[in-house]
């Protein structure tokens, strides 16, 4: 079952803040954060692999609170390249070595000039 | 770094033919890639695990007989779409981790994708 995602959607301005929630219904042990623009790969954000973890590059940080197995993106002074679709991302063990890497419902942000 | 090289980008096929979908880790090994599916403005469903040298793992409601995995070395992994109709026109993507080293940096990586079109 994958993770879900809220808002759907979203629509700013540039400079506006966005947050954008991931919850599962199962336990969550490391919770990662990618972009999509459309019809490309999705690009890594960041990893966040214990509860309570609180990480950040520029102005997109997230957190982490495992107990409630939730996970946030934080967006602020959001820019017009911070435009495409969020997924979050949580890891189930594999049929392999590596374990595989579920993605959420995914958010779509748009920010406009 | 961490690429993951996809070929090709995108295919348009007839209806009833096999394409296939191949996808490299050029500076790193991968003993395990992923493959996944994504229709239009949804989130991208994982199809199967590709294993080194052993069979592929699929996901329940993927037929594994329809999408042929075969994992030949460490950087390669292909992914054959057969008999090949309308409702499989999708974007595939296929992905590998890096090391422990690069984990937190890189994450999953992905290939740029392949647009499949079935006509």
């Amino acid at each position: 079952q994958q993770p879900v995602q809220s808002p759907q959607a979203v629509i700013l301005r540039e400079g506006e803040d966005a947050v954008i929630n991931c919850s599962s219904s199962k336990a969550l042990y490391s919770v990662h954060w990618y972009r999509q623009k459309h019809g490309e790969a999705p690009v890594f954000l960041m990893i966040l692999l214990k509860g309570g973890e609180q990480k950040g590059h520029e102005k997109i940080s997230a957190s982490f609170n495992e107990k409630k197995q939730q996970s946030s993106l934080y967006l602020t002074a959001s820019q017009l390249s911070y435009s495409g679709t969020y997924f979050c991302g949580t890891l189930r063990p594999g049929g392999g070595a590596t374990n595989k890497l579920i993605f959420g419902t995914g958010t779509l942000l748009a920010v406009q000039p | 770094g961490a690429v993951v090289s996809q070929h090709p980008s995108w295919v348009i096929c007839k209806s009833g033919t096999s394409v296939k979908i191949e996808c490299r880790s050029l500076d790193f090994q991968a003993t395990t890639m992923f493959w996944y599916r994504q229709f239009p403005k949804q989130s991208l469903m994982l199809m199967a695990t590709s294993n080194e040298g052993s069979k592929a793992t699929y996901e329940q409601g993927v037929e594994k007989d329809k999408f042929l995995i075969n994992h030949a070395s460490l950087t390669l992994s292909t992914l054959t779409v057969t008999s090949a109709h309308p409702e499989d026109s999708s974007f595939y993507i296929c992905s590998a981790r890096v090391g422990a080293r690069e984990y937190l940096r890189y994450g999953y990586t992905f290939g740029s994708g392949t647009r499949l079109t079935v006509v």
